[in-house]
């Protein structure tokens, strides 16, 4: 079937840590993106990733398409990136339909 | 840019009232989206349009009715609505070609009482 799932869904972090969260997708999916939904609700683009590598900052993300799983990195973790990480992926047999993950919820504390 | 402007930001709605939701874009982005989060959850497709007169249903399109009303536009109408309707709706929009990322709008928090 169509699907797209994270782990962990949840992870708590000290400040300065480092952490990595998972997106496994179905063959039926491509065009791997990754959001981060800040505590007051914003959606806001991390990385376009159908495959390879993208860092910005702190923030690095791979996709290894052939085996279906995408990686967010996030280095020197600090309070501001507490919220809700998403990966999204377009249904190939639908030209433009994207679907979610259910997220990783991420607290990051001082 | 505005970028993907959703209106409004906040309703109250009683059982069986009907309202619809507006979105745009200034992206020039052929294709749109409606998506709803309820508390805890990801978000599930409610509705799709891959350009200007096409629509489709995503995941979660019982109870609702779209229409994209130029390229720009594109506008979620609840009929009835129903307290299971109770959810933040966000409005997106995404680029074709080789970078096809979405955007999203700041969402609508919808009750319905």
């Amino acid at each position: 079937g169509i699907q797209v799932e994270q782990s962990p869904p949840d992870l708590i972090l000290q400040e300065g840590a480092n952490s990595t969260l998972r997106c496994n997708f179905s063959d039926s999916v491509n065009n791997l993106q990754w959001f981060h939904q800040n505590p007051w609700g914003q959606l806001i683009n991390l990385f376009y990733i159908p495959s390879g590598t993208k860092q910005n900052g702190r923030l690095s993300a791979t996709t290894v398409a052939t085996e279906r799983y995408s990686l967010l990195y996030i280095s020197s973790s600090q309070t501001t990136d507490s919220g809700v990480y998403f990966c999204a992926g377009r249904v190939k047999t639908s030209y433009d339909k994207v679907i979610f993950g259910p997220g990783t919820s991420l607290s990051v504390i001082p | 840019n505005a970028g993907v402007t959703q209106t409004p930001k906040f309703q109250v709605l009683k059982t069986g009232q009907s309202m619809t939701l507006q979105c745009a874009q200034d992206m020039n982005h052929n294709s749109m989206y409606w998506y709803r989060q309820d508390p805890g959850m990801g978000l599930r497709l409610i509705y799709y349009s891959a350009s200007e007169g096409t629509t489709d249903k995503g995941e979660v399109p019982n109870g609702y009715n779209v229409s994209r009303l130029n390229k720009r536009e594109f506008s979620l109408r609840l009929e009835s609505a129903a307290p299971s309707q109770t959810s933040v709706y966000f409005c997106a929009s995404r680029r074709t070609g080789s970078r096809n990322e979405q955007y999203f709008g700041p969402g609508t928090r919808l009750t319905v009482t």
